[in-house]
């Protein structure tokens, strides 16, 4: 069953902008994670973050994570058209992996 | 070598067919996973085997039947399937069972007809 909940369920913008996209859980975690999808293809891990964390950053990614909100988010600066893939979260609780129903982006070049 | 491979790349069979989907990792990880994920949703966890052991089976019917017949192989055996069990089943391994990174492979697209 799913776990998170992702916000835009799409999102469509043009290339050089940036784009951010929301994960809220329920259930409390050890961590959380970003996965990519290019259609039809196997996910490919983008970062984790731990519950006692609170940012991280990977190159033109930056995660955040509230766990008093139960939230995280997603932003991919200066966005390229080859970022146009599916971007799901995904939490662990005592090894138990939820995936979100993930943010479909497009990157208009 | 960071790479899940699955095998075949697509799959088409009939309703009375029995088939075999096949995942293979050299990373040393001791976990492995079969997901099942349909269009346009997010994978669903059916199996984890950890330490070639069955750890968990997400309540999944019984014409779906795993196999880790060593610690860099994982079979999805297939029989009997519906329709509705057309999907893109992809397989992760990860270093141990403990929520940390899980590195998938391209995915088995399965057509049932």
């Amino acid at each position: 069953s799913q776990q998170g909940e992702e916000d835009p369920q799409a999102l469509s913008i043009q290339e050089g902008e940036n784009a951010t996209m929301n994960c809220s859980y329920k259930t409390s975690i050890n961590n959380l994670q970003w996965y990519r999808q290019n259609s039809g293809r196997g996910l490919v891990h983008l970062i984790l973050i731990r519950s006692n964390e609170r940012e991280k950053h990977s190159g033109r990614l930056r995660v955040t994570l509230d766990t008093s909100k139960k939230s995280s988010s997603l932003l991919i600066t200066a966005s390229r058209a080859a970022d146009t893939a599916s971007y799901f979260c995904a939490t662990d609780n005592n090894n138990d992996m939820r995936f979100g129903a993930g943010t479909r982006l497009t990157v208009k070049p | 070598d960071t790479e899940v491979t699955q095998t075949p790349k697509h799959l088409v069979m009939g309703m009375t067919n029995k088939k075999s989907l096949k995942c293979e990792q050299h990373m040393g990880h001791r976990a492995m996973y079969w997901y099942k994920q349909k269009a346009k949703k997010p994978p669903e966890l059916m199996f984890v085997y950890s330490y070639e052991k069955l750890s968990i089976n997400e309540s999944v019917p019984s014409r779906f039947s795993p196999e880790c017949p060593n610690s860099s192989l994982l079979n999805l055996h297939l029989h009997a399937l519906q329709p509705e069990d057309s999907a893109l089943y992809l397989c992760a391994s990860s270093q141990d069972f403990d929520g940390e990174t899980q590195y998938f492979g391209p995915g088995t697209r399965l057509l049932v007809l």
